[in-house]
């Protein structure tokens, strides 16, 4: 199994570009999420889903947009890229509980 | 809104040495989780505490589930240099986890 498969691995974006973050697993989970990892701060998280067609805000979803049209891909969007979008992104996934998959991250810089 | 603190921030410490570390919160959580995250990599699940005062280990890791359900601790005894990473706190909120801010742990051999 490949597990959370998260490209692009890393990213130079310059202000006000746009760009989508994209995010497949194949075990078949109905949760998943995208968090941000800045250093010294833990995750956040940016927006959850818990099925496809439903996504849902979490602490900081200002500057981003998902989508979940099916079960397998929960793509990020990034519309206007502003210096504090730079950042490491993990997508993870769980079919249920709290024993979550991450991906292996997108590091991405915005300059 | 919730938060979980870890201390300490980060450990530098000799190879064989053991290393303890916790997470406090001042909301009550009744689930605690530990992660290991290596550089470049996503961080990944080493052990899950789901009752008041449980004791699970892993190996050479051992978690502690306090009696208060507001506190959790890590323990990883002899330490080898594979152990180096960020160890982050867990807990639900939700239908998602919020993370303490990691505890990075440096072994020297």
């Amino acid at each position: 199994n490949a597990g959370v498969t998260q490209t692009p691995k890393f990213r130079i974006l310059k202000i006000g570009q746009s760009m989508t973050l994209q995010c497949t697993q194949d075990m078949n989970h109905n949760y998943m999420y995208w968090y941000r990892q800045d250093p010294g701060m833990g995750l956040k998280l940016i927006y959850y889903s818990v099925g496809a067609g439903i996504t849902d805000k979490g602490e900081v979803p200002n500057g981003y947009n998902v989508s979940r049209s099916t079960t397998e891909d929960f793509p990020l969007r990034l519309e206007l890229a502003a210096p504090s979008q730079t950042s490491v992104y993990f997508c993870a996934s769980v079919r249920t509980g709290h024993g979550y998959t991450f991906g292996s991250g997108t590091r991405l810089t915005v300059v | 809104g919730q938060q979980l603190n870890q201390s300490p921030q980060s450990m530098f410490i000799q190879e064989g040495e053991d290393v303890s570390m916790n997470c406090t919160s001042s909301s009550i959580f009744n689930t605690w989780l530990w992660y290991k995250q290596e550089p470049g990599e996503g961080p990944v699940l080493l052990i899950a505490l789901y009752k008041a005062g449980e004791l699970t280990s892993n190996g050479r890791l051992t978690a502690q589930f306090g009696i208060t359900r507001k506190d959790s601790f890590l323990n990883i005894s002899a330490s080898i240099p594979s152990d180096v990473g960020i160890y982050f706190c867990a807990g639900p909120a939700g239908t998602a986890l919020i993370f303490g801010k990691g505890t990075t742990l440096s072994v020297s051999s």
